[in-house]
């Protein structure tokens, strides 16, 4: 079965801090996709990224970047030169064959970005 | 419509009532999804429908919990007897396919 964990329940950090929210993933699919979602005070669910199995290569978009490591099963996220605004629950999520694309979260990491 | 629409967007009810969400997909979605998100906590995954059929019920908490899909659009989540415990944020969700995922903006529930 599939399974995300996201070991860091809460981080805080001050303002142009870096921060790396981690992302660790059980499946036993070949083929799945990862993704992060941004979940702000006002409680949407913003996606910030997916990723298939099939590509491992590093992305950055902005301040934002994601290191996906098969053989250590991750799917990391960093935020470079924190924001106040980046304050949120982060939450990675997994999904492979299973129930027609549906979305395995991690619990979330709740990171406050202090001024 | 331009987005995933789901209402009410708040609703407070009586502990033992039974209430309907509802959730209005992007247009040409096929796949819809439920997710539950209780307080400080994660998505929890319920239901979801390809068309309007629900291959795999097994989300689904109890048997107070049912939903269904109509015209392979509109979705309802019903909760009978609600229970304070129903008390969560409902999330619904669409997609044509892995691509195209989109979430509503939220069913908050509060049970009293």
């Amino acid at each position: 079965a599939q399974k995300v964990t996201q070991a860091q329940t809460e981080i805080s950090v001050v303002e142009k801090e870096d921060v790396t929210l981690d992302c660790v993933y059980e499946t036993r699919d070949t083929t799945y996709y990862l993704f992060w979602y941004k979940q702000p005070p006002s409680g949407e669910l913003v996606f910030l990224i997916r990723r298939n199995s099939f590509d491992e290569q590093n992305e950055i978009s902005g301040r934002y970047s994601w290191n996906f490591q098969k053989s250590t099963s991750s799917f990391n996220f960093t935020i470079t030169a924190s924001q106040v605004v980046d304050s949120a629950v982060y939450f990675c999520a997994l999904s492979d064959s299973n129930a027609g694309n549906m979305l395995t979260f991690g619990g979330g990491t709740r990171l406050m970005v202090k001024p | 419509g331009a987005g995933v629409s789901q209402s009410p967007s708040n609703k407070v009810t009586e502990k033992g009532k039974d209430v309907e969400l509802r959730c209005d997909p992007i247009s040409g979605h096929t796949a819809l999804y439920w997710y539950r998100q209780s307080l400080g906590q994660g998505l929890e995954f319920l239901i979801y429908f390809q068309g309007n059929s629900a291959p795999d019920k097994s989300g689904l908490p109890s048997d107070r919990f049912s939903a269904e899909r109509t015209g392979g659009s509109v979705s309802t989540l019903t909760i009978q007897r609600t229970q304070q415990e129903d008390s969560a944020v409902y999330l619904c969700a669409s997609s044509l396919d892995i691509y195209g995922y989109t979430f509503g903006s939220g069913t908050r529930l509060t049970v009293v």
